[in-house]
């Protein structure tokens, strides 16, 4: 089982509708939550963060976390063409190990977005 | 600002050639993470370091890969002798406040050995 995991997708969505992504983790001491898109050539850039159960909003994207089932979703509002990119959850952990953290990221969804 | 630099933007080698990568953050960020990105493999972290001191290199494939960071605004990430497996694009990141938070990606080196 890969420790992070991501339905690779194509996702494909019409203009205007709702794009829902959804990761699952297997490590329960999780502790953050990362939504990172990725253009195609270009670097990840973050797009939302969360730290607790819960719904948390910024603009079109809502971030959705569930720790006791162990996923982490995001969800795109009135979808437009430019959302169309790969979107990469990303898990840190804690470890025994000195370094004390772990940064797990998922193989990514692609998402595209038809006008 | 300028945010994280990376050079050489493109790098073609032959194999057993030295591979040096070379990033520089962004100033006053004490995080520092080398990451490499394959289709196979996804993007992964080799290792990363705090306050120009190497935590965590779990994540280094090799004893052919090395990373150092002399100093708080420049860091090394080198493949000696490269091979065609190593073939990817490498990204370098930095933090203000570490792997528990936001990470600003350069624009990564697309290594080619052939």
């Amino acid at each position: 089982q890969k420790e992070v995991e991501q339905n690779s997708g194509p996702l494909s969505v019409p203009e205007g509708a709702i794009a829902s992504l959804n990761c699952t983790y297997s490590d329960r001491v999780s502790q953050s939550f990362f939504w990172y898109r990725q253009y195609s050539g270009k670097s990840p850039e973050l797009i939302m963060s969360i730290y607790s159960n819960g719904d948390k909003e910024d603009g079109r994207f809502t971030a959705q976390l569930n720790k006791a089932s162990q996923y982490v979703s995001l969800l795109i509002r009135d979808s437009q063409p430019s959302d169309s990119a790969t979107y990469l959850c990303a898990v840190n952990r804690y470890t025994i190990k000195a370094a004390g953290n772990k940064l797990t990221f998922g193989g990514g969804t692609r998402v595209l977005v038809k006008p | 600002d300028a945010g994280v630099i990376q050079s050489p933007r493109h790098e073609v080698t032959e194999m057993g050639q030295e591979v040096t990568l070379r990033c520089k953050p962004i100033s006053g960020h004490d995080y520092l993470f080398w990451y490499r990105q394959t289709m196979m493999r996804g993007l992964e972290l080799l290792i990363y370091f705090n306050n120009n001191v190497p935590i965590d290199d779990s994540g280094m494939p090799e004893d052919r890969f090395s990373a150092k960071m002399p100093n708080a605004s420049f860091s090394t990430l080198k493949i000696q002798p490269s091979e065609p497996r190593d073939s990817a694009v490498y990204f370098c990141a930095s933090s203000p406040q570490g792997l528990a938070y936001e990470q600003y990606f350069g624009p990564g080196t697309r290594l080619t050995v052939t």
